[in-house]
């Protein structure tokens, strides 16, 4: 079966100081992988997706970039934090409908809580 | 454009009661249709999906019916429990965009005993 990691779980962070966070599916190939943030309140916001390794596409233009390093890892980084990077952080992937173009199911990891201070 | 529309919460209803969540989407032919559940702390799972017009998707007494017609996708559950307290995402599909979801902005249900 699938699984998706992320971490670590909470971070706490001081302004303009970097971030790295780390999420790995397993059980799965060439996932499409996505990082959402979830800021005070419920909305999701859609940050990166990839449908492939060295493959990235950029949602909103803000101080964060992503990278795919390995087929089943996907990072989300900052140089330097500011105070509205704080929120929860969630990874998602799902099953590469190639060929086909259609979506298919999400499935989230347990996000990581950041905050910036 | 693409877009979904969620009733605005919270939603507060006592143990047992009917539970509807309106969910409507604009949309350029079928796409899928979701519905995540998140619970306090928690990521988003999977409730219950429909990948046609009239397909009725159903999961832990939840069901909701792809409405073609009126573009829409209610999610309802005939007795909730305090357990079901959460935050409710109605999602669509978006055809050629790497899988991308769109997402509603989430209704807050409180069920209290």
């Amino acid at each position: 079966s699938q699984t998706i990691h992320q971490w670590p779980a909470t971070l706490v962070q001081p302004v303009g100081s970097p971030l790295s966070l780390e999420c790995t599916v397993e059980g799965t190939s060439n996932p499409n992988l996505y990082w959402y943030r979830q800021a005070a309140g419920r909305g999701l916001q859609l940050l990166f997706y990839s449908v492939g390794i060295g493959q990235i596409s950029s949602e909103v233009p803000q101080n964060l970039s992503a990278s795919r390093p390995q087929d089943r890892q996907f990072i989300l980084s900052s140089k330097k934090l500011l105070l509205s990077d704080s929120g929860f952080y969630l990874c998602a992937w799902s099953v590469s409908l190639a060929g086909v173009g259609g979506s298919d199911t999400q499935y989230f990891g347990p996000g990581t809580r950041l905050t910036v201070l | 454009g693409n877009s979904v529309t969620q009733m605005e919460g919270p939603v507060t209803l006592s143990e047992e009661a009917f539970l509807t969540i309106n969910c409507t989407y604009t949309a350029t032919g079928y796409p899928s249709l979701f519905w995540y559940v998140q619970y306090p702390g928690e990521g988003l799972q999977l409730l219950l999906k429909a990948t046609k017009a009239d397909d009725k998707g159903s999961n832990k007494g939840f069901e909701a019916t792809y409405r073609k017609e009126t573009t829409s996708f209610h999610l309802e559950k005939g007795s909730v429990q305090v357990s079901d307290s959460a935050v409710y995402f109605c999602a669509r599909g978006i055809y050629n965009q790497g899988g991308k979801l769109i997402f509603g902005q989430g209704t807050e249900l409180s069920v209290k005993p």
